[in-house]
């Protein structure tokens, strides 16, 4: 079975700093690979995936990812924060019929 | 364009009593289905998914059942919730035998009391 693993729990950054969420997978052969944001009582909100084609992905909102095979890790970056980036973020992976969640990392930001 | 729609938003009930949680989606045919499930602090647990009519697989076993009687249609049912059952319940959907889309619906907040 596919696994992700989201290092840090909570990332807190100031407002218009770097941001940086990590997400590794464990899979055997190349996956599909999400980022979902997630705000208060609402449901997940694709940010972007990897479908094999580029390996620099661009998503909403000024977020982007990119997909490293040598490190099995898709990292979610943004240069700027913004205070309508604090929310929680799901790294995921799929595979046939499922898909795989980490455990979500919190972003705080900090005015 | 496709929608998935879920509810209620909020469910508060007391231990012991039946659950029946609806999602549907509409604009497309054959989904695959999900159930997950929240916990205050935690990721998401898959629970149920389905890839057609009648086809639940249960990824965990639990106080819950689901239950898929028509192509865009997915239940979560309980005949006794128990206080551990509170919860954020979110219903997903994807294109039948594609897997590089995820929708979900907004999520019901439930909390056994």
């Amino acid at each position: 079975a596919q696994s992700v693993t989201q290092l840090g729990s909570h990332v807190s950054v100031s407002e218009g700093a770097l941001v940086l969420l990590r997400c590794n997978y464990s899979s055997s052969v190349p996956p599909y690979l999400f980022w979902y944001v997630q705000y208060p009582n609402q449901g997940l909100q694709l940010l972007l995936k990897y479908t094999s084609a580029a390996t620099l992905v661009k998503g909403i909102n000024g977020f982007e990812a990119e997909f490293k095979k040598s490190e099995t890790s898709f990292h979610l970056t943004k240069p700027s924060a913004h205070m309508s980036d604090a929310a929680e973020y799901f790294c995921a992976v799929s595979d046939q019929n499922q898909f795989y969640f980490g455990t979500g990392t919190s972003l705080t930001v900090i005015p | 364009s496709q929608t998935i729609h879920q509810w209620p938003a909020t469910l508060v009930q007391p231990v012991g009593s039946p659950l029946s949680l609806e999602c549907t989606v509409e604009g497309t045919s054959n989904p695959n289905l999900y159930w997950y499930r929240q916990a205050a602090g935690r990721g998401l647990q898959l629970l149920f998914y389905s890839v057609g009519i009648g086809q639940i697989s249960s990824e965990v076993p639990q106080n819950l059942s689901a239950s898929r009687p028509q192509d865009r249609q997915f239940i979560l049912s309980s005949k006794k919730l128990l206080l551990s059952d509170s919860g954020f319940y979110l219903c997903a959907w994807s294109p039948g035998n594609y897997n590089e889309k995820l929708f979900f619906g907004s999520g019901t907040q439930l909390s056994v009391l």
